[in-house]
């Protein structure tokens, strides 16, 4: 069964701190990766998508992949108060299957 | 552009009744999904829909049933309630289905089964 795991957290980071999110996923196949942040009692919302190997950068995310060790991450450089969230991971490994979704690590942002 | 648009927001039911959900989205997207989210859990995909006509089921699509006669519509119907349907339940539409699978998500229906 695919698989897509992150730590369920809470992670603590002080406001202006770098807060690094990790995921790992067990398909070797998977093609594409998605972060969305989720307010608590809200719903998701797409953040950053990556399809390669390396970083990419938008504001203050910056969203890493390393295929070879199926691992992608998510770090908030700056972390604000309103960072504060649960952070989910979700891959898309090709073909007819769908997309699968980490459980989510959860992020306070101390100010 | 409203995006994806879900009623109702809450609801309650008791065991044995029979709801439905709706799911509207106006980005003329061909793929909708549902999903369910318990506590501390992930999403968990129930239907998905790749057109009108055309409907799929997914990890946990017992007790659901769904139908897409419109690009706009994915309703999900609940037959026979059951305290395990108690969730937060979401839709989620997407332009594409493989590589560039984006996904919006609708604000999702709480609902309880007593």
């Amino acid at each position: 069964q695919k698989e897509v795991e992150q730590n369920s957290g809470p992670l603590s980071v002080p406001e202006g701190a770098i807060a690094s999110l990790n995921c790992t996923y067990s398909d070797r196949v998977s093609q594409s990766f998605f972060w969305y942040r989720q307010y608590s009692g809200k719903s998701p919302e797409l953040i950053m998508s990556i399809y390669s190997n390396g970083d990419k950068e938008d504001g203050r995310f910056t969203a890493q992949l390393n295929k070879a060790s199926q691992y992608v991450s998510l770090l908030i450089r700056d972390s604000q108060p309103s960072d504060s969230a649960t952070y989910l991971c979700a891959v898309y490994s090709g073909g007819y299957q769908k997309v699968t979704f980490g459980t989510g690590t959860k992020l306070q942002v101390i100010p | 552009n409203a995006g994806v648009t879900q009623t109702p927001k809450f609801r309650i039911l008791k065991i044995g009744q029979s709801m439905t959900l709706q799911c509207t989205q106006d980005m003329n997207h061909n793929y909708m999904y549902w999903y369910r989210q318990d506590p501390g859990m992930g999403l968990k995909l129930i239907y998905y829909s790749v057109g009108a006509g055309i409907t799929d089921k997914g990890e946990v699509p017992n007790g659901y049933n769904v139908s897409r006669s419109t690009t706009e519509d994915f309703p999900l119907r609940l037959e026979l309630a059951a305290p395990s349907q108690t969730s937060v339940y979401f839709c989620a539409s997407s332009y594409e289905r493989g590589l560039y699978n984006e996904q919006f998500f609708g604000p999702g229906t709480r609902l309880t089964v007593l």
